[in-house]
């Protein structure tokens, strides 16, 4: 399956700052998803990064608040702007793995907001 | 619709079955299960398919029941290695939905 290569792993940051997550995978994959994990809570999605179209998102996320980039195949950002307290969470990408079924995910990033 | 977890925790003694399932409100097609370590990402380790076929993982299985709208997994003999928060998924409506979790641990 798929390896993708997340950072950074974490950090804390200043609230109203904005924080870029990179996730990049060792093959070409058309979709690359990101989601959000609230502690002790499942995963949530954000949205569905296509490369070369604009990011898909779900209810309840913005564009403006979570910008995505997908620049090529093998990559995607997930910025997370104008920081509060509430956006501390881990957020993590994923792929579809090789096999055509479940999906593969980074490492996560653990952001703190303060 | 996020599918619900049953139960939402459980602490077993080594070598003890284990049963989580994975309630929706509609028919499943196919269910995936992922386990989460403290600390880590989610990790992928069956499906089952709509039809009963199981592909992933060699001492996890997983059924339907009859309707077809609840999924469980069995673990059985349980390892400590086997410690962590289980997520079912399924395919929502133009999405793919997490269930809510369930807590796993295993005490020596």
């Amino acid at each position: 399956s798929a390896v993708i290569s997340q950072k950074p792993s974490r950090d804390i940051c200043q609230r109203g700052t904005s924080l870029t997550i990179q996730c990049q995978v060792d093959s070409q994959v058309t979709m690359m998803f990101w989601y959000r994990q609230q502690p002790g809570q499942s995963l949530t999605l954000i949205a569905t990064a296509n490369q070369g179209s604009e990011a898909t998102y779900e209810s309840g996320f913005v564009i403006d608040k979570f910008p995505i980039s997908r620049p090529n195949l093998t990559f995607s950002t997930l910025t997370v702007s104008n920081m509060s307290p509430e956006d501390s969470s881990i957020y993590l990408c994923s792929v579809a793995r090789d096999t055509g079924y479940g999906y593969t995910f980074g490492s996560g990033t653990r952001l703190t907001v303060v | 619709q996020q599918p619900v977890q049953s139960p939402q925790a459980v602490i077993l003694r080594e070598g003890e079955d284990a049963v989580i399932n994975c309630s929706s409100s509609k028919a499943l097609y196919s269910v995936h299960w992922y386990r989460q370590k403290h600390g880590e990402a989610p990790v992928f380790l069956m499906i089952l398919l709509k039809g009963g076929e199981q592909k992933g993982h060699e001492k996890i299985s997983a059924s339907f029941n009859e309707k077809k709208q609840q999924s469980s997994l069995y673990l059985t003999a349980s390892q400590l290695s086997y410690s962590g928060t289980y997520f079912c998924g399924t395919e929502g409506t133009y999405k793919y939905i997490f269930g809510t979790g369930t807590r796993l641990k295993v005490l020596a």
